[in-house]
């Protein structure tokens, strides 16, 4: 079936360090979202990559697209607290649905 | 945020209940979706609307049914509530996936099944 993989599950850093999270999936993907959840809330969508080899930034986030559209990562640099959440990456199959990754939860050490 | 309401935003019921979910959105959207969270499972979709009295099954549909008869109102049945069904369960909207557009989740709604 149409799977995805998201590693780490977990990430504990210091504030300050970079954080990295991996999608991986078995099959070509149509597009890519990516979602992040704070602690106690839902999910808020923060960004769409549709084109192999996509890179994106928004501030201290980068966002890449492999070029096989089979993966997928979410890097920040520099953590700070308001980057604890759990971040969901949400491929498209194209079949009208989305499916998550498991999420990577990511706790900040002051 | 999207104009989207769960509703209730807690529930306690007991095994072999039926438990009805709704989810109400202003925002006109044609598709709506019903995901459960559970600790290592991230979000996982039950079933899924593209239309008034048009559903689908998601990946996890045994023992949920849903109901769409208007186009903002969305219901989640569990027919007979089990212990496995306690979860945190979101309720979603989007225009059309297949024009990339993306996801607007509702609060969520915390049901515990004893």
């Amino acid at each position: 079936g149409q799977q995805v993989m998201q590693i780490p599950q977990y990430q504990h850093v210091q504030e300050g360090e970079d954080f990295t999270t991996y999608c991986n999936s078995s099959t070509t993907l149509s597009n890519i979202q990516w979602y992040k959840q704070r602690p106690g809330g839902h999910p808020v969508f923060l960004i769409q990559l549709v084109k192999s080899g996509e890179v994106k930034k928004q501030k201290r986030l980068t966002f890449q697209f492999g070029e096989a559209k089979k993966n997928s990562s979410l890097h920040i640099t520099a953590t700070q607290t308001t980057d604890v959440g759990t971040y969901f990456c949400a491929p498209d199959f194209g079949n009208e649905k989305l499916t998550f990754g498991t999420g990577t939860r990511l706790t900040i050490i002051p | 945020d999207a104009g989207i309401t769960q509703s209730p935003r807690h529930k306690v019921t007991e095994t072999g209940t039926p438990v009805t979910l709704r989810c109400h959105q202003t925002e006109n959207h044609r598709y709506m979706y019903w995901y459960r969270q559970d600790p290592g499972h991230g979000l996982r979709l039950i079933h899924y609307s593209y239309g008034v009295k048009d559903t689908d099954k998601g990946e996890v549909s045994d023992g949920y049914s849903v109901s769409r008869s208007k186009t903002e109102d969305f219901l989640l049945t569990l027919e007979s509530a089990t212990s496995s069904q306690t979860s945190v369960y979101f309720c979603a909207i989007s225009g059309d996936l297949r024009v990339n557009e993306k996801l607007f989740f509702g609060s969520g709604t915390q049901l515990s099944v004893l």
